[in-house]
């Protein structure tokens, strides 16, 4: 059964740092894996998909890159902004749907 | 375009009552997926529907909860009987494609946050 986990569950940088967030999957028989971002009681933004075949993605300020082989995915944000504070999920496709983790909740100060 | 909607945004029922949550996906969209998020924790997925067949609900918690799509659009998810343990949100996605495929990415509605007194 595929596991996702993402370290840390919470992070508070001040604006301007670099930062990386970390997602990890236990069943590396995959379709792409999803990072989203979450702000509090709304829905989920779509921010970037690998697909399996792909190591990386880049939009704007963020990289996300894919290491089948060893499970794992980062998402790095370049430059933070006050506006980047929300909770980032990483999701794996893996049968039918997308199986989430707990994310990582982001806290950037000005 | 518009992007995936969900209706209400919010509903309070009370512990025994029914309630029916709606789900817009993006026009001509294949896939259809319905989630359920509780506090704190990532989605956990519910159910899914190509077109207007349901391929899985491998994820249903209880035979209270019922999901439809008859005509492949508009997507229904039902809760009879409703619990405490039901409280959460329930969010919808659709994608443009069938299941397979690395290039199927999901969209995500705004979610319907259940409460139940």
């Amino acid at each position: 059964k595929q596991e996702v986990t993402q370290i840390p569950a919470a992070l508070s940088v001040p604006e301007g740092e670099n930062l990386v967030l970390n997602c990890s999957f236990t069943d590396s028989a995959i379709y792409n894996l999803q990072w989203f971002r979450q702000d509090p009681g709304k829905g989920l933004t779509s921010l970037l998909l690998i697909q399996s075949s792909q190591r990386e993605q880049t939009s704007g300020r963020l990289n996300a890159s894919l290491d089948k082989s060893s499970g794992r995915s980062t998402l790095y944000i370049a430059a933070s902004q006050p506006g980047d504070s929300a909770t980032y999920l990483c999701a794996a496709a893996a049968g039918t749907a997308l199986i989430f983790g707990k994310g990582t909740t982001l806290s950037v100060s000005s | 375009g518009a992007g995936v909607s969900q209706s209400p945004r919010y509903k309070v029922a009370k512990r025994g009552q029914d309630v029916a949550l709606r789900c817009d996906p993006i026009s001509g969209h294949v896939s259809l997926f319905w989630y359920q998020q509780a506090l704190g924790q990532g989605p956990e997925f519910l159910t899914y529907f190509q077109n207007e067949a349901q391929l899985d609900k491998s994820g249903l918690p209880s035979d209270r909860f019922f999901a439809e799509r008859p005509e492949g659009s508009v997507s229904t998810l039902k809760i009879q009987r409703t619990q405490q343990e039901d409280s959460a949100v329930y969010l919808c996605a659709s994608s443009q494609w069938g299941r397979t495929g690395s290039y199927n990415e999901q969209f995500f509605g705004p979610g319907t946050r259940l409460t139940v007194l």
